[in-house]
């Protein structure tokens, strides 16, 4: 089976560092994804680390361990825009096929 | 285009009604996507398509069916619901569904079972 776990809410100030963490248990695992979902929105992709390491995309960062089964989503000069629930995912196969499955999500909140 | 659409945007039916959701993408995707989500909750695989064939179903009941007409479309087709059932339904497609990263979701259809 697959768990991914990462805490339920953060609180951050406009400007300030973030960073989400997400550890994973899976039968199989290719990736780890994040995903941003604003209220009442659809999910949109933001990062995918394959390997180990971090990758850069503007203010926000993604690592990953592999070793360590644990990511985490750095997200720097936080705006108020940014408050949102942010959820990691992991690419596991199923029958030759693989399956997108989501973390508990993270809710942020950016205050002024 | 980036873009996939789902229709309706909300719906409301009986638990005896029979209604479908509606998700369409142009991007030549060929994996699509169901999942559910309930409020504060995250989205919960129900099905997928790869190749407009079905390749994934998640122990779903059997009052939501499937259905890829072709390789743009894919429909929920749902019979006797149960209020528990009310959730946001998002559709979702990426390139093949066999490896690639990135899946595109469309903006849900809220769904009301009364």
């Amino acid at each position: 089976g697959q768990s991914l776990e990462q805490p339920s809410e953060v609180t951050a100030v406009e400007g300030a560092i973030v960073q989400i963490n997400c550890t994973y248990q899976t039968s199989g695992f290719y990736g780890l994804s994040w995903y941003q979902q604003h209220d009442g929105g659809a999910p949109t992709f933001l990062s995918y680390n394959a390997l180990d390491g971090l990758e850069e995309t503007g203010r926000f960062s993604s690592f990953l361990s592999r070793s360590d089964s644990y990511g985490y989503l750095l997200l720097q000069e936080l705006q108020m825009k940014d408050s949102a629930s942010y959820f990691c995912a992991v690419r596991s196969p199923s029958g030759g096929y693989n399956k997108l499955i989501f973390g508990a999500g993270t809710r942020l909140a950016v205050h002024p | 285009d980036t873009e996939v659409t789902q229709t309706p945007k909300h719906l409301v039916m009986g638990m005896t009604n029979k209604k479908s959701l509606k998700c369409e993408q142009h991007m030549g995707h060929r994996a699509m996507y169901w999942y559910k989500q309930k409020a504060k909750k995250p989205p919960e695989l129900m099905f997928v398509y790869s190749y407009e064939k079905l390749s994934i179903n998640e122990s779903v009941p059997s009052r939501f069916s499937p259905e890829c007409p072709n390789s743009s479309l894919l429909n929920l087709h749902l019979h006797a619901l149960q209020p528990e059932d009310s959730a946001l339904y998002l559709c979702a497609s990426s390139r093949s569904g066999t490896g690639e990263t990135e899946a595109f979701f469309g903006q849900g259809t809220r769904l009301t079972v009364v």
